[in-house]
Parts: C-alpha cells; sequence; structure tokens
C-alpha cells in the first residue's frame, strides 16, 4: 500500500514550457486535491475532485487544468509555465465513511520555473 | 484578515516541555479541525483530527477545539527532539470536502 504517491519529485521548466505533474493513490478514496506551498502562504488549494468525473476550482486555479483520469489518478497540468509558479506541489487524497475528513498528501513535486 | 490564522514561530522549546501549539479561525461553519505535521522537504502527515468542539487525545498529543472562541490548540507532552516540525492546522465546513490551511508553525525541541 503506497499511499498517494506523485512524479516527479523535482522538475525544473523555462517560462512558456508545459509539464504535468501526476499523482496516484491505492487506497480507493473518492476525493482527491492538488495544493501549492509557498512560503508564508502555508498551503493554498488549486484544484479539487470530489469524485469521479467531478472537478472544481480552489482558491489559486488561475494557469491550471486538471483531468480526474479514473478514480486512482489526478494530474495537474501547467500550460505555460510562469515563474510565479515555482512552488512545491502536493496532490491529498481524502478517506470515506468516518474517515471523509481525513487527508493523505503525497511527497510533493519541486517545481522551479526559470 | 485571513480565514485561518496560525503564529509561523520559530517556537523553540527544550526536550521534556509542553508544547502548546495555536490557530485562531473567523468562519463559524468550520466543523472539522485538523492538525498536520511536516518535516522539511516532506509532505504533511495528519495527527489529529476533530470534529466539533471538546478535546480528543493521542498519545502524547492533545487537541482541543474552543468554537465559542473559534480557538483550537495542539498539545505535545513529554516533546522529543523528533517533534521537531513545522505543525499545520486546517479546517473544513460540514459537507464541503474544501480544507483552509493556516500558515504552519515552526517548532524547534532542543535536545
Amino acid at each position: 500500500n503506497a499511499g498517494v504517491t506523485q512524479t516527479p519529485k523535482f522538475q525544473v521548466l523555462k517560462t512558456g514550457q508545459s509539464m504535468t505533474l501526476q499523482c496516484a493513490q491505492d487506497m480507493n478514496h473518492n476525493s482527491m486535491y492538488w495544493y501549492r506551498q509557498d512560503p508564508g502562504m502555508g498551503l493554498r488549494l488549486i484544484y479539487y475532485s470530489a469524485s469521479e468525473g467531478t472537478t472544481d476550482k480552489g482558491e489559486v486555479p488561475n494557469g491550471y487544468n486538471v483531468s480526474r483520469l479514473n478514480k486512482r489518478e489526478f494530474s495537474l497540468r501547467l500550460e505555460s509555465a510562469a515563474p510565479s509558479q515555482t512552488s512545491v506541489y502536493f496532490c491529498a487524497s481524502n478517506g470515506w465513511g468516518t474517515e471523509a475528513y481525513e487527508q493523505y498528501f503525497g511527497p510533493g513535486t519541486r517545481l522551479t520555473v526559470t | 484578515q485571513k480565514e485561518v490564522e496560525q503564529d509561523p514561530g520559530p517556537l523553540s522549546v527544550p526536550e521534556g516541555a509542553i508544547v502548546s501549539l495555536n490557530c485562531t479561525y473567523s468562519n463559524s461553519a468550520f466543523q472539522y479541525f485538523m492538525w498536520y505535521r511536516q518535516y522539511s522537504r516532506k509532505g504533511p502527515e495528519l495527527l489529529m483530527y476533530t470534529y466539533s468542539s471538546g478535546n480528543k487525545e493521542d498519545g502524547r498529543f492533545t487537541a482541543q477545539v474552543d468554537k465559542s472562541s473559534k480557538y483550537i490548540s495542539l498539545f505535545i507532552r513529554d516533546s522529543q527532539p523528533s517533534d521537531s516540525a513545522t505543525y499545520l492546522c486546517a479546517m473544513s465546513a460540514e459537507g464541503t470536502y474544501k480544507y483552509i490551511f493556516g500558515t504552519g508553525t515552526r517548532l524547534k525541541v532542543l535536545a
């Protein structure tokens, strides 16, 4: 049981390049999330998917798109990277039933945009 | 004003001390309160989860929620150097499945 996995762990992009961050969970969770974490800003929600087939914007969605590929996988795409998107990106998923509000995080992707 | 406020620290304490970490919030709809521990260059790890008001204890950790004051606390007893990390509070309203995080408090426990 690997929990929440993310790829890649590190990435350096030039301004204007595109990339997709991958996330997968093996806990049969319904809800999945993408956050970014910046110094002094805490974790901010980019997009989330309450269930397979649905996605919704969070607090900072501009410049990002997401795809809930299936129940296990939730990807985040940067179409044209900007230096302001330099950050650490975390994927998370929620338990269900009595654990519906327990959120489990992946190890993160450190992205630098030059 | 941010919905969730948390002192960034750093908070330095000697080994064995009782640590008190706190968050305040403004949204009275929050019903679910979580504490996460995050080691440097790692993902957040869920420590405690509390619904509505009251206390919850798990080993050396106690989470406390005071909804009337919109104030939550995490107490760590007999603190250890391995407790040195950033502690994040998070909150959610019923049925939203969206979480608002505090900015985190960095804790250093000195041996």
